[in-house]
């Protein structure tokens, strides 16, 4: 079974500043790794997925990620943090074709102070 | 292009009565998932559905709930006898089918917000 790890469930940063979510996951198997995002009373949106080739993944809105194999790890970074980037962050695994569902981690609150 | 739909956006049900959430996929897409999202909590897989078919319902309680997706229309989710720890968001995604042998992006609606009193 395959379980996702989001450490720290609430992050303060400072507005132009850099900032860097944490996810962990296992599994037996290899997978296929997603970061979302939650605005208030709204669905997810993806941000940045990683199904294999490079293991630095970029996405939307100037945030990225990279795959660590050996660690377990898909951590999410933004050089330079916005205002509009406060929300709920939601990192997810799945085990690919013929097991596509989507195993989340519990979510980090990302505040930005102005 | 309209994204994943979902209504109502808010329904309210007293313990004992049914809910009925719906969910229309984007345009193309034939693959369906929900997801539900208890509060302060991230989101847990129920069922996977394709047209007349369900694929994947191990995260579904034995009972009470059921889910179709029938040849025309949308998604439904359906729960029985609701009591209070249904109350939760219920989110719809869907997919395209897999090509080359990647696993497609799920694309999520806004999710319904059931309340049970």
């Amino acid at each position: 079974a395959q379980s996702v790890t989001q450490l720290d469930s609430q992050v303060p940063v400072f507005e132009e500043a850099p900032v860097e979510l944490r996810c962990n996951y296992s599994s037996s198997v290899s997978v296929y790794l997603f970061w979302y995002v939650q605005y208030p009373n709204q669905g997810l949106q993806l941000l940045l997925k990683y199904l294999s080739g490079s293991t630095l993944v970029k996405g939307i809105n100037g945030f990225e990620a990279e795959f660590n194999k050996s660690q377990t790890s898909f951590h999410l970074r933004k050089p330079s943090v916005h205002i509009s980037d406060t929300a709920e962050y939601f990192c997810a695994v799945s085990e690919g074709l013929g097991n596509e569902k989507l195993t989340f981690g519990t979510g980090t609150r990302l505040t930005i102070i102005p | 292009n309209a994204g994943v739909m979902q209504n109502p956006r808010h329904l309210v049900r007293r313990r004992g009565q049914e809910a009925r959430l719906r969910c229309s996929p984007m345009k193309g897409h034939s693959h369906v998932y929900w997801y539900r999202q208890l509060p302060e909590e991230g989101l847990k897989f129920m069922v996977y559905l394709q047209k007349e078919n369900i694929i994947d319902e191990s995260g579904m309680p034995k009972e009470r709930f059921s889910a179709e997706f029938p040849k025309e229309g949308p998604s439904i989710l359906r729960i029985q006898q609701v009591v209070r720890g249904d109350s939760a968001a219920y989110f719809c995604a869907s997919s395209r089918p897999p090509v080359k042998g990647y696993q497609e992006t799920q694309y999520f609606g806004p999710g319904t917000r059931l309340l049970v009193l």
